[in-house]
C-alpha cells in the first residue's frame, strides 16, 4: 500500500526548460512534505519542504506546490540544468511522527 | 556535503551472519534515523534514536536493532541476515528541539549484499 506515489519513473527535459515532478499521497494526516535529490552512490540530499498550512514554497530555482484537496504536490525546477539530473524523491510525514514515508522516486535527465 | 558519514561503504555477508553498520551524525544533531532502500524502491524507515533511546520504529523485525552513543554516533545491527536484507542502508541525522524534529540530512549509505 503505497501512501506516497510518484507515478512517473522517469522524466527527460531540455536544458533551460522547466522540469515538473509530481507526487500524490493518500494519507490525509500528512502535514509536511519534502523533496530530496539523490545522485548514484550518494545519500539523498534535502531540497525543499512545505508544510500543509502553505500551498507554495520557493527556494531559488526550486518551487514546491501543494494542493491539499487533490492530495497532490509538485516540484518545479526552472531553468533546468544538466547538474539537476538525479533521482528525485517525495517524502511525507505527519505531526511529530518520526517516520517519513517515501515515494519510489522519479529519475530526471536534463539534456544539454 | 552533509557532514553525516557512514561506514563501511560496502559489505558482503552470508545468510545467517550478523552485521553492524556505523553512522556519525552531523555536528550539533541529537537525532539519528536509519532507513533501508532496496533496489528500485524509496527508503523505508527502520527506526529513530533520540538522546540514546529508540524514538519510533517502522515495520522491521526485532533482529534489526540499534544504538546511539553519547556523542550521537549510531549503530545499526542486523542479526540472522536474510537474502532480502540486501539493500542500501541510509543514516540521517537531525536536530530535535522541544519535540519538533528538523530536516533530516543523509549520509552516503552502506551497500549491504547478503549471499
Amino acid at each position: 500500500d503505497q501512501q506516497v506515489k510518484q507515478n512517473s519513473p522517469s522524466l527527460s527535459v531540455q536544458e533551460g526548460r522547466i522540469s515538473i515532478l509530481n507526487c500524490d499521497y493518500t494519507n490525509s494526516m500528512f502535514d509536511y512534505f519534502l523533496w530530496y535529490k539523490k545522485y548514484p552512490a550518494e545519500g539523498p540530499t534535502f531540497l525543499i519542504s512545505i508544510s500543509s498550512i502553505k500551498d507554495k514554497n520557493e527556494d531559488g530555482r526550486f518551487t514546491v506546490f501543494l494542493n491539499k484537496s487533490a492530495k497532490h504536490l509538485s516540484l518545479h525546477i526552472v531553468p533546468s540544468q544538466p547538474g539537476d539530473s538525479a533521482v528525485y524523491f517525495c517524502a511525507a510525514g505527519a505531526g511529530n511522527n518520526r517516520k517519513l514515508i517515501w515515494g519510489l522516486g522519479t529519475s530526471l535527465a536534463v539534456n544539454p | 556535503e552533509t557532514g553525516v558519514t557512514q561506514s563501511p561503504t560496502h559489505l558482503i555477508k552470508t545468510r545467517g551472519q550478523q552485521v553492524t553498520l556505523r553512522c556519525s551524525s552531523q555536528s550539533g544533531h541529537n537525532t539519528v534515523s536509519w532507513y533501508q532502500q532496496a533496489l528500485g524502491q524509496g527508503p523505508q524507515f527502520i527506526f529513530q534514536y533520540y538522546r540514546e533511546e529508540e524514538n519510533g520504529r517502522g515495520n522491521f523485525p526485532p533482529r534489526f536493532s540499534g544504538l546511539q552513543f553519547p556523542n550521537y554516533s549510531s549503530e545499526l545491527n542486523v542479526n540472522a541476515l536474510e537474502l532480502d536484507d540486501s539493500a542500501l542502508y541510509l543514516c540521517a541525522s537531525s536536530l530535535e528541539v522541544a519535540g519538533v524534529a528538523d530536516t533530516q540530512y543523509f549520509g552516503p549509505g552502506t551497500r549491504l549484499t547478503v549471499l
